[in-house]
């Protein structure tokens, strides 16, 4: 079984450019979790979505950062105009929870873009 | 919202003590609280979770409970080995509301464990 892929590793963009986060959540999971992770910090809810729809984006800033999680394909984390700010590691976490099951909410980590802004 | 607070930072001990790590969170309607174990360079991965509806969990040297009333829960880890240093994180999260599950972490306690 894979887990959760997220790619590129380590991205590398100099400030003004655009950087895009891919994230292929655990095969049959359709709820997807995006953090940020500072050096040193614990990590920061951004975004949550599901197959289509955005839930909740209340931890992500409302400029520059978007989030998609298509019908096929990855999710997407896009970050434009990156400023020195934005270094720090990305995760993303998928789950399965089931309306009929709320409680099944164990989310499994990816292991992280790295992004430095230059 | 819901803050959680973790300590200590950072832990030190002998190979074969316990370790424990507390947190503690403000609002009263969470009711799942993971702990994450993270290795340099690597994703957070779970190595147990407890639910409000028991006060306590336990899966071979890894333990977790629960005080709802205080509104704190901690880990315990016994018999520790070198390769149990890393970086743990405490979560909080409310299922049943707003936030859908959304996982708010502690800061993390870096352990380490001295052969």
């Amino acid at each position: 079984n894979a887990g959760v892929m997220q790619n590129p590793r380590h991205l590398v963009r100099r400030r003004g450019q655009e950087a895009r986060l891919r994230c292929s959540p655990v095969k049959g999971h359709s709820h997807v979790y995006w953090y940020r992770q500072l050096p040193e910090e614990g990590l920061k809810f951004m975004v949550y979505l599901q197959k289509e729809n955005i839930i909740d984006e209340s931890g992500m800033p409302k400029e520059r950062f978007s989030a998609e999680f298509p019908k096929e394909g990855p999710s997407i984390l896009r970050i434009q105009q990156v400023v020195r700010g934005d270094s720090a590691a990305y995760f993303c976490a998928s789950s399965h929870r089931l309306p009929t099951n709320p409680f099944n909410n164990e989310q499994f980590f990816g292991p992280g873009t790295r992004l430095t802004v230059l | 919202g819901e803050n959680v607070e973790q300590h200590p930072s950072t832990l030190s001990v002998q190979e074969g003590d316990s370790a424990v790590i507390k947190c503690t969170y403000s609002d009263s309607a969470s009711n799942y609280f993971p702990w994450y174990k993270q290795e340099l360079g690597k994703g957070p991965q779970l190595i147990i979770d407890i639910r409000s509806n028991v006060g306590e969990k336990k899966d071979q040297r890894i333990a977790v409970t629960l005080n709802k009333t205080a509104k704190h829960f901690s880990l315990h880890i016994t018999e520790t080995q070198p390769e149990d240093s890393a970086v743990y994180f405490c979560a909080a999260s409310d299922l049943d509301g707003g936030s859908q599950g959304n996982l708010i972490f502690g800061k993390g306690t870096k352990l380490s464990v001295k052969p």
